[in-house]
């Protein structure tokens, strides 16, 4: 399995304002992603977080909004800018281990 | 892209009842998830199962992928089995669609 550790684990923000959540794994692993939950819903792919290039981003989120750093095999970043209440929403981390998947405990953001 | 549909979206059950949920996917896979959200969010990964069955503990999936399906089996449920039940697929080089889940309440 995977141990990951993602940070915050919530936080109320300012509309207009960023917020820049932090996920480290336990070991090096190739594959890390970006996921969206929007209250009562499914999960989203927000964007496939490369280590050395730019992420690999979903159709509808754009780098601009979700930007993405992946400076090593154990750590990756993900920038909610230029936040509205619409971006509210469960934000998790995730790596492929051996096929599966497993997920940090997630950043609950509410934006006022 | 490919698409999955879970069933039933609600599930109620008492305790010590089973329950049978149910993946479908609209093309061939080749990797196949089930994930419990429990009720604080945290999602944990259940089984990996691209084909064929798969038993852990109380809970087993199976997976016919020929006729692009899969299972997943509670057997004699308890409280903390409450939460949401995910299928995520996959095909080709593809990244994981998930499901909308089902939200199972295992009452006492």
């Amino acid at each position: 399995s995977a141990v990951i550790s993602q940070k915050p684990s919530r936080d109320i923000c300012q509309r207009g304002t960023s917020l820049t959540i932090q996920c480290q794994v336990d070991s090096q692993v190739t594959m890390m992603f970006w996921y969206r939950q929007q209250p009562g819903q499914s999960l989203t792919l927000i964007a496939t977080a490369n280590q050395g290039s730019e992420a690999t981003y979903e159709s509808g989120f754009v780098i601009d909004k979700f930007p993405i750093s992946r400076p090593n095999l154990t750590f990756s970043t993900l920038t909610v800018s230029n936040m509205s209440p619409e971006d509210s929403s469960i934000y998790l981390c995730s790596v492929l281990k051996l096929e599966k998947l497993f997920f940090g405990s997630g950043t609950q953001l509410s934006v006022l | 892209g490919i698409q999955v549909e879970q069933s039933p979206p609600d599930l109620i059950l008492q305790e010590g009842a089973n329950s049978t949920l149910r993946c479908n996917f609209s093309d061939s896979v080749n990797n196949l998830q089930w994930f419990h959200q429990n009720p604080w969010g945290q999602l944990i990964n259940l089984f990996y199962i691209p084909s064929g069955t798969k038993q852990n503990g109380r809970l087993s999936a199976t997976t016919v992928a020929t006729e692009r399906y899969s299972l997943l089996y509670i057997s004699s449920s308890q409280t903390t089995d409450s939460g949401v039940y995910f299928c995520a697929v996959n095909s080709g080089y593809s990244t994981l669609t998930f499901g909308k889940g089902t939200m199972l309440l295992v009452s006492p």
